[in-house]
């Protein structure tokens, strides 16, 4: 059974700039959950949608966004960059939601702001 | 304010030899338990879930142990073994709503093994 897949792997952005990172979550799971991991906050939680809906919100300015779609398939959406959104960026997926149910991660997106 | 500390932040042993990691929380109410391990610049892998009514959990040479009341928790490798380098996260489940339950990440144990 294939894994969450992040794409893309690597990438480099300018300041100002806007990114679309893609996860497509384990086959039959309906729970896509989105964190920021940087060397010195650890992993901090952007938000999780389930069938579609943003189930929970993390403490993110709006400039981070994201949507799910009826495959469960999941984006999420970084505009305006800044230097210090450079980070890992992982997703997660999980049956029914991130609470009750063991997430798994995909290897994550590294992005790099210039 | 919910919290997961781990400790050590970093640790160093030799091949062969066995370790503990701690972690300890004050979130509530309480769901479940979670240990992972990340390898450098991968996504954390999930070893061991545990619920409030578990006290231990083994997966391999790892075992976790739960105390619920003291909300501790703890991960034990055995016969440690150079893949066994890696950072080891601490995530608990709680409050405020059942079945909208939130996690907290501890912010990891760096565990290095040296031949």
């Amino acid at each position: 059974k294939a894994g969450v897949t992040q794409t893309p792997r690597y990438l480099i952005k300018t300041r100002g700039q806007q990114v679309t990172l893609s996860c497509s979550p384990i086959s039959g799971h309906r729970s896509v959950s989105w964190y920021q991991q940087t060397p010195g906050q650890g992993l901090q939680f952007l938000f999780e949608y389930f069938s579609e809906t943003q189930r929970n919100k993390g403490n993110f300015p709006g400039r981070f966004s994201g949507r799910q779609f009826s495959n469960s398939r999941s984006e999420m959406n970084v505009s305006t960059l800044e230097l210090g959104d450079s980070a890992l960026y992982l997703c997660a997926s999980s049956l029914e939601g991130s609470g009750r149910n063991t997430i798994y991660f995909g290897e994550g997106s590294w992005l790099t702001v210039v | 304010k919910n919290q997961v500390e781990q400790s050590p932040q970093s640790l160093i042993i030799l091949e062969g030899k066995n370790c503990t990691l701690q972690c300890n929380y004050t979130v509530s109410p309480f769901s479940n338990l979670r240990w992972y391990k990340q390898d450098t610049g991968r996504g954390p892998v999930s070893l061991t879930i545990m619920t409030f009514s578990e006290n231990t959990k083994s997966n391999g040479r790892y075992t976790a142990t739960l105390d619920a009341d003291t909300k501790q928790s703890s991960l034990h490798i055995t016969a440690s073994q150079l893949s066994d380098s890696a950072s080891y996260i601490c995530v608990v489940s709680g409050g405020p709503n059942f079945g909208n339950e939130k996690l907290t990440f501890g912010t990891g144990t760096r565990l290095t093994i040296i031949p």
